[in-house]
Order: structure tokens, then C-alpha cells, then sequence
């Protein structure tokens, strides 16, 4: 099993810029979930999804936008980049009901 | 509304020394609850969840439902703990809750 798998790894954008952070797993678990990771913020949830075809907002889901068409892929979407974008973003998933969360490797993301 | 609180950014252990970060956090019903560990530039991965009581590199924690807390703890310090360390809460359906992270630093 290659678990969540994360694309790109890097990416620099523009202000006004759009983009799509790929998400996959193998793990045929239904919860998968986006973080941005900011030092001294810790993990703040953007978005997640309970299973395909339901999304729901976290913390922080502003200027991002998800959607869950299968169970294996959960693509976040940045409708036009700012500054304030720039981050690490991880995605994970578990099993619905409990147990821990599984991690892609994440991507570094740059907003100019 | 859940919270998860890490008092420290940063502790600096000299090796061999005992090692504790704290973790405090805030809800009404019976939470679950995690540490996650993240060497440099790395993934997060799981380190100790409270329902499982094992001990993974020489860590253990323990949930004090009194307290509120779920402090990790470890006697001897090694250089390869290094790293960010994220304590987790799980309180409702699948959402988990990270505190911001303290930084260990383990020196020679």
C-alpha cells in the first residue's frame, strides 16, 4: 500500500493564481482531511470529508475549496492564491469513528 | 469546543536526561487522544495514542482525565528524538484537534 500520496511536493504560484493539491489513498478509509501547517500555528484543519459526496469546513476554509467525488482522492482547490496561502499542506485520513490519522508527505506551497 | 494545549515552543534536553512536554486539553466528553511525532521536514507520524498504553521508542503517556492532560514522558533522551512533537484530540466524529507543537531539542 503506498497510504495518502500527495502531489505536488513544491509548487510556487502568483497572486491571482489557481491551483489543485492532488490527494490520494489506498487505505479505502472514508475520513480524509486537509492541514496547513504555519510555525508557531500548529496543524489547522481546512476542510474534510466523513465520505464521497460529503465535505465540510474545519478551522480555517477560506480561499480553499474541496470535493469528494470518490472515496480515494480529496483535491484541495485554491480559487485564486494569496500570500497569506503560503504554507505546508497535508492531507490525511482514518477510518470514520476513531483510530489515527495516516499523513502525506505534504506540500510546500509559495505564494508571491 | 475542543482545544488542545502545548505550553512550550521549545525544550532543550542535554542527552540522557528525562524528558516530559506537556499537553493539556479542553472537552466535555471522553476524548482520544494522540501524539504525533515530525523529524525535520518529514511526515507526521503516530506516535502514542492513550487507548493503546504501550510505550513506542521509550515514550509513554497518560491520560489524567482529572487533570486534563496527556503528558509525554520519556526517562533517557537520545539525539534522534529531535523534532516536533504535535499532541492530538479526537472529541468528535472523526475531526482531530492539534495543539501547536513543541519543539524538542536533545544535545550531545
Amino acid at each position: 500500500n503506498a497510504g495518502v500520496t500527495q502531489t505536488p511536493k513544491f509548487q510556487v504560484l502568483k497572486t491571482g493564481q489557481s491551483m489543485t493539491l492532488q490527494c490520494a489513498q489506498d487505505m479505502n478509509h472514508e475520513y480524509m482531511s486537509w492541514y496547513r501547517q504555519d510555525p508557531g500555528m500548529g496543524l489547522r484543519l481546512i476542510h474534510y470529508s466523513v465520505g464521497a459526496g460529503i465535505t465540510d469546513q474545519g478551522e480555517v476554509p477560506n480561499g480553499y475549496n474541496v470535493s469528494r467525488s470518490t472515496t480515494e482522492d480529496f483535491p484541495l482547490r485554491l480559487l485564486s492564491a494569496a500570500p497569506s496561502q503560503t504554507s505546508v499542506y497535508f492531507c490525511a485520513s482514518s477510518y470514520s469513528g476513531g483510530g489515527p490519522l495516516h499523513f502525506g508527505n505534504g506540500t510546500r506551497l509559495t505564494v508571491t | 469546543a475542543q482545544r488542545v494545549t502545548q505550553p512550550e515552543k521549545l525544550l532543550s534536553v542535554f542527552k540522557g536526561a528525562p524528558v516530559e512536554l506537556k499537553c493539556n486539553y479542553s472537552y466535555s466528553g471522553s476524548p482520544e487522544l494522540f501524539w504525533y511525532v515530525q523529524y525535520s521536514r518529514q511526515r507526521l507520524q503516530l506516535l502514542l495514542r492513550h487507548i493503546s498504553r504501550e510505550s513506542i521508542k521509550g515514550f509513554t503517556a497518560d491520560l489524567n482525565k482529572g487533570e486534563t492532560s496527556f503528558h509525554l514522558k520519556k526517562p533517557f533522551a537520545q539525539e534522534e528524538d529531535s523534532a516536533m512533537y504535535y499532541c492530538a484530540l479526537r472529541g468528535g466524529y472523526s475531526t482531530l484537534t492539534f495543539g501547536k507543537g513543541t519543539m524538542l531539542l536533545v544535545s550531545p
